[in-house]
């Protein structure tokens, strides 16, 4: 068990660029969570994925925001268009079925300039 | 929706002392509560859980929480602090097995020598 791992840790970007994050679950888990950290403030919720399939979104997640998990294994998000709102530590986390206990990776943090 | 409220922002103890970190929920039935600990530059460690049961958990690291129903509240304990356990400390909700977690602010934990 290597636990969650996301790529990659920094990322610092142009407004306007497109910018994309992976996650890799731990291994047979099958529940993923994106979640946003902002300075000062918990993480909140952005997009969940049981398998392959998104249950669901936050409205925070705007029409720029796209999450997959393709195969049920890894998960990307990607940011179309990056603002400076954007900013902030994207986290990942899975869980396996029967409890809700969430495993977190590092996350990834991106400044946008 | 769910909530959580952690009033403290920033508490400072001395190393060996006692402390209460505080969480009150507001969820419509019985919650699935969780605290988590972020030291800096680092993710989300698990510290304990509470899903049903014994109404006093206990976590990793020494730390012991109690799930007051009446009170909506589910502080965190720990009857003697080390200068380590210095980080920031996050309570948060679920709905069920399979649910996002909603995050309080958290409180800013320094342990003075």
């Amino acid at each position: 068990d290597t636990g969650v791992s996301q790529d990659p840790r920094h990322k610092i970007t142009k407004r306007g660029q497109n910018v994309t994050f992976r996650c890799d679950p731990i291994s047979e888990h099958n529940r993923l969570y994106w979640y946003r950290q902002t300075l000062g403030q918990g993480p909140e919720f952005l997009t969940y994925f049981q398998n392959e399939a998104q249950l669901e979104k936050s409205r925070l997640l705007s029409d720029r925001f796209s999450a997959e998990r393709p195969k049920g294994s890894f998960s990307t998000l990607e940011i179309q268009r990056t603002e400076q709102g954007d900013s902030a530590m994207y986290l990942c986390a899975s869980s396996l079925g029967h409890n809700n206990e969430q495993f977190f990776g590092p996350g990834t943090r991106l400044t946008v300039l | 929706a769910q909530s959580v409220t952690q009033p403290d922002i920033h508490i400072t103890v001395s190393e060996g002392a006692s402390l209460e970190l505080r969480c009150n929920y507001s969820y419509g039935a019985t919650p699935y509560l969780f605290w988590y600990v972020q030291s800096p530059g680092q993710g989300l460690q698990l510290l304990l859980k509470y899903f049903s049961g014994d109404t006093l958990v206990q976590g990793i690291k020494g730390f012991e929480a109690e799930f007051k129903r009446s009170q909506s509240s589910f502080n965190l304990r720990k009857p003697s602090v080390h200068w380590s356990d210095a980080a920031e400390y996050f309570c948060a909700v679920g709905a069920g097995t399979a649910s996002k977690l909603t995050f309080g602010t958290g409180t800013r934990l320094q342990v003075t020598l």
